[in-house]
């Protein structure tokens, strides 16, 4: 069964940092590429980051209104997958959801989860 | 970018009922075009991808149709268990882009 825990979410005040982790279980996590997506309270989803495994060349992709201030990366010997924060702005406040997939692969597996609360 | 547009943006239906949900590009997105089913508090389920392939486990009353611009998500018969927020969503060019969803509701 394919499981993704996220992980790291919480209140943090703008323009500082914080790091989601995402812990992958259940599919050789190399095989597949990997992408954030959120949700701001109440509104609709918002594509973030995606990374493609290394097997694959790593390609790395990003929102516009993220670019310069995320940085994704992966530890395919962890199967872990985390996305780092910086410069925190008020409407970066949403739940952050990893997931499997991305690119020309559908994204298909969700995890739960993270809130991510950025507020002074 | 290509902005997906959702219509409409409310569907108030009985169970029982069948609807059909749109999905429209701002260019073409060849088949590449999935749909999600959320419901309050959890995350998004895949329901179709590849504009009309049913995901794992997804029961039949769930289609997909459509190509390039224009995509359908029909629901043959409503059952309770299916009202919630609809989101497509394509993977075609990037940045990834998803619709602003379709709440079908009950009447």
């Amino acid at each position: 069964e394919v499981q993704l825990g996220e992980s790291g979410g919480g209140l943090e005040q703008p323009g500082r940092s914080l790091r989601l982790s995402c812990t992958a279980s259940g599919f050789t996590f190399g095989d597949y590429a990997m992408s954030w997506v959120r949700q701001a309270p109440g509104k609709g989803l918002e594509w973030v980051a995606f990374i493609r495994s290394k097997t694959y060349g790593g390609a790395i992709q990003y929102a516009a209104s993220v670019k310069g201030r995320f940085t994704v990366s992966r530890d395919d010997s962890k199967s872990i997958v985390y996305l780092q924060m910086n410069s925190l702005k008020a409407e970066d406040t949403a739940v952050y959801y990893c997931c499997r997939g991305g690119g020309y692969h559908v994204i298909d597996y969700w995890g739960q989860g993270n809130l991510v609360t950025v507020s002074a | 970018e290509v902005v997906m547009t959702q219509s409409p943006a409310t569907l108030s239906v009985s169970p029982g009922e069948g609807v059909t949900l749109s999905c429209r590009a701002s260019q073409s997105v060849s088949s590449n075009l999935a749909w999600y089913q959320q419901k309050p508090g959890q995350a998004p389920r895949l329901l179709i991808y590849g504009a009309s392939t049913r995901a794992t486990g997804i029961p039949a009353r769930f289609s997909g149709s459509g190509s390039g611009t224009e995509f359908t998500l029909t629901i043959s018969s409503l059952q309770s268990e299916d009202f919630a927020v609809y989101y497509c969503h394509q993977y075609n060019r990037w940045p990834l882009t998803f619709g602003g969803g379709t709440k079908v509701e009950l009447k």
